[in-house]
């Protein structure tokens, strides 16, 4: 079983829809976490780290559910410039270490 | 500031070969990283680095070595090229370390192809 799991997609909304993302990991111990976008081709970087439960920014909605070991990403109001690869990272304490999920993929239609 | 740097971008092997893949950052972060992204399995750790002299092996170390003389520079070398080190490589830095759950800044990728 992977460490950090998510749904690989591609999710393919409309412009404007609402879309959340799912990731669970299956370390207790886990401290940070965090979601990274990665455009086609590029390298990742950092969207969101995530704070205590969850936290905001704009359009973008990070949630920590650390009883169920999940966290999600909500995006509101999808524009085309949003499409790429979201990409699910955990720290675990233990070590200087970040786990990277499969990513998932999507893609914003007009 | 340039960030981090990496050549060549592309790189093609004939198995056996060996090669260092280049990585450099001007943003004096003492941790530095080598990831490999292959399709569906996301990015595994290889090695990184906690500071200049120290370096530890992250989850797919084999047939890869690494060194850190400076704080700036953080080459990966493979030894014996095998098809299975067909990937895009991806090194990243940050200021302490993933410990601290900062924020990685990746370089923009080596793309290698071992025939």
């Amino acid at each position: 079983r992977k460490e950090v799991e998510q749904d690989p997609g591609p999710f393919n909304v409309p412009e404007g829809a609402t879309v959340a993302f799912n990731c669970t990991y299956s370390n207790s111990a886990s401290q940070s976490f965090f979601w990274y976008r990665q455009d086609c081709r590029k390298e990742p970087k950092l969207l969101m780290s995530i704070y205590s439960s969850g936290n905001e920014d704009g359009r973008f909605t990070a949630q920590l559910n650390r009883a169920s070991q999940y966290i999600s990403l909500l995006i509101r109001d999808s524009k085309l410039s949003d499409s790429a690869t979201y990409l699910c990272v955990v720290n675990y304490n233990a070590g200087n270490m970040l786990t990277f999920g499969g990513g998932t993929r999507l893609m914003v239609k007009p | 500031n340039a960030g981090v740097t990496q050549t060549p971008k592309f790189q093609v092997l004939k198995t056996g070969q060996s090669m260092t893949l280049q990585c450099a950052q001007d943003m004096n972060h003492e941790y530095m990283s080598w990831y490999r992204q292959d399709p569906g399995m996301g990015l595994r750790l290889i090695h990184y680095s906690v500071g200049a002299g120290i370096t530890d092996q992250g989850e797919v170390p084999n047939g890869y070595n690494v060194s850190r003389s400076t704080t700036e520079d953080f080459p990966l070398r493979l030894l014996s090229a095998a098809p299975s080190q067909t990937s895009v490589y991806f090194c990243a830095s940050s200021p302490l370390g993933g410990g601290q759950g900062e924020t990685q800044y990746f370089g923009p990728g080596t793309r290698l192809l071992v025939l």
